[in-house]
């Protein structure tokens, strides 16, 4: 069965700290895996990765993809109030055209 | 663009009772979901459509229906409500199944 697992389940942290979260998955023919941010409302797109090793960033957020030991992380840094959301990681399986989210991390940055 | 656009935002049932929940997109997109948001459970797929005409079943399927018989929507049925169902709604779409996907508010819904 496919399957997404995301780590920690939620994190407190203070404002300027650097925080690393964690996505691993298994499933049936990996094609992508996409993180998303979701504040009060709709989750926002904020990275895809297809290939390993390749880190894609954008401001203080980034992440990479590890196909071989299947895992992603999004890592912030500086981290600030605004960064308080739930992140949320998603598989494409490849093979019904099906999406599987994980639990979702949620992450508080106090001031 | 409007995005993606969903309808009603609240809503409240009794059990057994049916209603649909509408969603639209002006991007063109042949790809669009449904998905269920419960407390610590992420987002789970019921249904979704790679193209007009074109659906299939996402992980929770039982209870609901889709149709998509144009591009631009993708209507979910609840057949008859039951207080399993209480959860938050989102429609989303994409340009492909596996990209970027774009979602709507979201619909919460209460069945008592």
């Amino acid at each position: 069965e496919d399957k997404v697992v995301q780590s920690p389940l939620s994190l407190v942290v203070h404002e300027g700290d650097t925080v690393t979260l964690n996505c691993s998955y298994e499933v049936t023919n990996f094609r992508s895996l996409l993180w998303y941010k979701q504040e009060k409302k709709a989750p926002t797109f904020l990275f895809m990765l297809t290939s390993s090793g390749i880190e894609k960033k954008s401001g203080r957020l980034s992440s990479i993809l590890d196909k071989k030991e299947l895992f992603s992380i999004l890592n912030i840094t500086a981290t600030q109030t605004g960064d308080s959301a739930i992140y949320l990681c998603a598989v494409d399986p490849g093979n019904n055209n099906d999406m599987r989210f994980g639990a979702g991390t949620r992450l508080t940055v106090k001031p | 663009n409007a995005g993606v656009t969903q309808t009603p935002k609240f809503q409240v049932l009794k059990t057994g009772q049916s209603m649909t929940l509408q969603c639209a997109q002006d991007m063109n997109h042949e790809y669009m979901s449904w998905y269920r948001q419960d407390p610590g459970m992420g987002l789970r797929l019921i249904h979704y459509s790679v193209g007009a005409g074109i659906t299939d079943q996402g992980e929770v399927p039982n209870g609901y229906n889709v149709s998509r018989s144009t591009t631009e929507d993708f209507p979910l049925r609840l057949l008859s409500a039951a207080p399993s169902q209480t959860s938050v709604y989102f429609c989303a779409s994409s340009y492909v199944a596996g990209t970027e996907q774009y979602f709507g508010p979201g619909t919460r819904l209460t069945v008592t």
